[in-house]
Order: structure tokens, then C-alpha cells, then sequence
């Protein structure tokens, strides 16, 4: 079975302060995964995807397998990073993707 | 042009009806899925075909009916609505192995009344 775990439900810092949305996975075989994005009342938009390795909008999050871990950071937090964030991981013979429950970032001014 | 889309984007419906939601994608995708997300946000895979078969069916109601003409469109008939399926219903396209990740519609709020 493959799950994944966001254990903060809310995530509050200060404009310019540095971000950590913590995600734990639970799956036995080889994962991918995803972080996804969704803006207030707007649709999931894919943010990262572990294998790619890249940067999105100054996010960045390192698979770490002993530790079971994917977590996203930021340095910096804008305003504009207010959102929900999910974490994905997808797997298994029909590479269903699981979510994490989200985390709710609020960036305050 | 938009690469999965939904329609209707609101629908407000009565106990006891059936409505149906449409999706369309135009990305090639063979693959395409209904997620439901509730009223405290929680994701959740409901169905998944790829090229027109089904191939993920969770522990949904069998009121819900996924049907797929082709392997650009998925549709979601729901008869005999009740309260507790008011959600937002996401439509999303992958290619098989979903290692690109999935593109998501813009969502269909339903509410019961």
C-alpha cells in the first residue's frame, strides 16, 4: 500500500522567512514523486516532480529515501506562495498517484 | 486552449437526480482519472482508465458510472445524487506511467440540496 503523509495541516510565516512543507511516504517498491500546487478556487498545478530535479518558482525538494522523505523549501517566502500545497507519490502496477492531505501555506505581509 | 476541461464548472442539483460531468482532454494522454476533493480538501482517486479501459476503481458508490467513448474524453454519471457527494470533481490526464505527472481540469463544485 503506498501512502503519503503531510503532518501540518497549517503553515504560517512572515514574508522573506524560509518555508519547509514537510512530506513523509510509506511505499515499498521504487516512488515517484510530485509536489502539486492549488491556488485559491483554481486547479492542481504540478509544482515539482522528484525526478527532474528542478527549481519552480524558487521551490525545491530532495527525495531522501532513508528518512522517506520528499520536503519542499523555499528560502524566501512571497505573498504569493499562499496556497495548498499536496504531496504526491505515485507507484504500483497502475502508477495510481496517492496525495498527502495538503498543507494550507499562508504567507502574511 | 486548454488541455483538460470540465464541464459544467458549477452544478447545484436537487436529492435524487442524476447529473453527469464531462472531461476532455487534448493532450495525447492515454490516460485519464475523476478525483473527488471534499470540503476539508482531501484528494481522492475515484476512477482511472487508460485507453478506454478501466483500470483504478476505488471503493465508490456504484450510483457513480465512469464511462469513456475514447481516450480523450471521461465522463462521470452519478444517479441518485445525496448531500454527502457536494465536492469538487477533478478530472486529470497522464500518459501511462504518469512519471510527467498528471494535468488536472479546473474542477466541477457540485452541491446537493
Amino acid at each position: 500500500a503506498q501512502r503519503v503523509t503531510q503532518p501540518e495541516k497549517l503553515l504560517s510565516v512572515f514574508k522573506g522567512a524560509p518555508v519547509e512543507l514537510k512530506c513523509n511516504y510509506s511505499y515499498s517498491g521504487s516512488p515517484e514523486l510530485f509536489w502539486y500546487v492549488q491556488y485559491s478556487r483554481q486547479r492542481l498545478q504540478l509544482l515539482l516532480r522528484h525526478i527532474s530535479r528542478e527549481s519552480i518558482k524558487g521551490f525545491t525538494a530532495d527525495l531522501n529515501k532513508g528518512e522517506t522523505s520528499f520536503h519542499l523549501k523555499k528560502p524566501f517566502a512571497q505573498e504569493e506562495d499562499s496556497a495548498m500545497y499536496y504531496c504526491a507519490l505515485s507507484g504500483g502496477s497502475n502508477y495510481k498517484l496517492t496525495f498527502g492531505k495538503g498543507t494550507l501555506l499562508t504567507v502574511n505581509p | 486552449d486548454t488541455a483538460v476541461s470540465q464541464t459544467p464548472k458549477y452544478l447545484v442539483t436537487q436529492m435524487g437526480n442524476d447529473k453527469s460531468i464531462k472531461c476532455e482532454q487534448n493532450l495525447g494522454h492515454d490516460t485519464m482519472y475523476w478525483y473527488k476533493q471534499d470540503s476539508k480538501k482531501f484528494l481522492k482517486i475515484m476512477f482511472s482508465y487508460n485507453n478506454k479501459e478501466l483500470i483504478i476503481n476505488e471503493t465508490v458508490p456504484n450510483r457513480f458510472s465512469p464511462k469513456s467513448p475514447d481516450k480523450a474524453h471521461l465522463n462521470l454519471h452519478i444517479n441518485s445524487l445525496e448531500l454527502g457527494d457536494s465536492a469538487v470533481y477533478f478530472c486529470a490526464s497522464s500518459h501511462r506511467t504518469g512519471e510527467h505527472g498528471y494535468t488536472f481540469g479546473s474542477g466541477t463544485r457540485l452541491t446537493v440540496v
